[in-house]
């Protein structure tokens, strides 16, 4: 079975520095996509970017980029430039390729504070 | 935009009480899924349902039960609330496509005293 670790329950970032988020995942399959998602207090969950695993190319989306490496199975989140709305828990999550119907497996989250 | 409403913010329940929390997408969605989220656990899954009357057991389906009968609303129900079911319920839709994220509801926080 899929399991999805995220080793930092909280991290701190000064505003407008860069903070990184950890996430490793294990499974035996090949093909499958990784996603990080961003709940802010009170708020919506909502995705913040995707990876699908046969791209060796990192995906990017505005100040948010990942570090992919599918050898060693970890999928970090690199937040550049923090801003204070950026406070949020970050979940990372694996799903299967294999079935349309499979399910996405989280992490428990890493809670991440933005000092101004 | 993709809107997955979930019927209540916050609800308040007695032990024993039979609780129905209610989700309504209005994407299409084949998939739909009912997640518990708990601080320092993340999200479990209790349920999903991947078709009109079709289910699945999540890893923590007991003590809950599913229903789909329409293809845009899945509901989760406890059948007799106890309170270590206190927690907030998120229920979320996704696409057959397995490189589409899932969409999310506010949640439901419930309280069962």
């Amino acid at each position: 079975a899929q399991t999805v670790t995220q080793s930092q329950p909280e991290m701190s970032v000064q505003e407008a520095e860069t903070v990184t988020l950890s996430c490793t995942y294990d499974t035996s399959e090949s093909d499958y996509y990784l996603f990080w998602y961003k709940q802010p207090p009170s708020r919506q969950m909502i995705l913040v970017i995707r990876q699908e695993a046969y791209k060796q190319q990192n995906a990017t989306e505005n100040r948010f980029s990942v570090n992919f490496q599918k050898a060693a199975k970890s999928f970090s989140l690199k937040i550049s430039d923090s801003q204070l709305g950026d406070a949020a828990m970050y979940f990372c999550a694996y799903r299967s390729d294999y079935s349309s119907a499979s399910k996405i497996i989280f992490g428990s989250g890493t809670r991440l504070s933005i000092r101004p | 935009d993709v809107k997955v409403t979930q019927s209540s913010r916050y609800l308040v329940k007695r032990t024993g009480e039979k609780v129905f929390l209610e989700c309504v997408q209005d994407m299409d969605h084949e998939n739909m899924f009912w997640y518990r989220q708990d601080p320092g656990l993340g999200l479990r899954l209790i349920y999903f349902s991947y078709d009109v009357k079709m289910k699945e057991k999540g890893d923590i389906p007991e003590g809950y039960s599913v229903s789909r009968e329409k293809k845009e609303r899945f509901s989760l129900i406890l059948e007799s609330a106890s309170t270590n079911q206190t927690s907030m319920y998120l229920c979320a839709s996704s696409s057959i496509r397995q490189n589409q994220p899932q969409h999310f509801g506010d949640g439901t926080r419930l309280s069962i005293l």
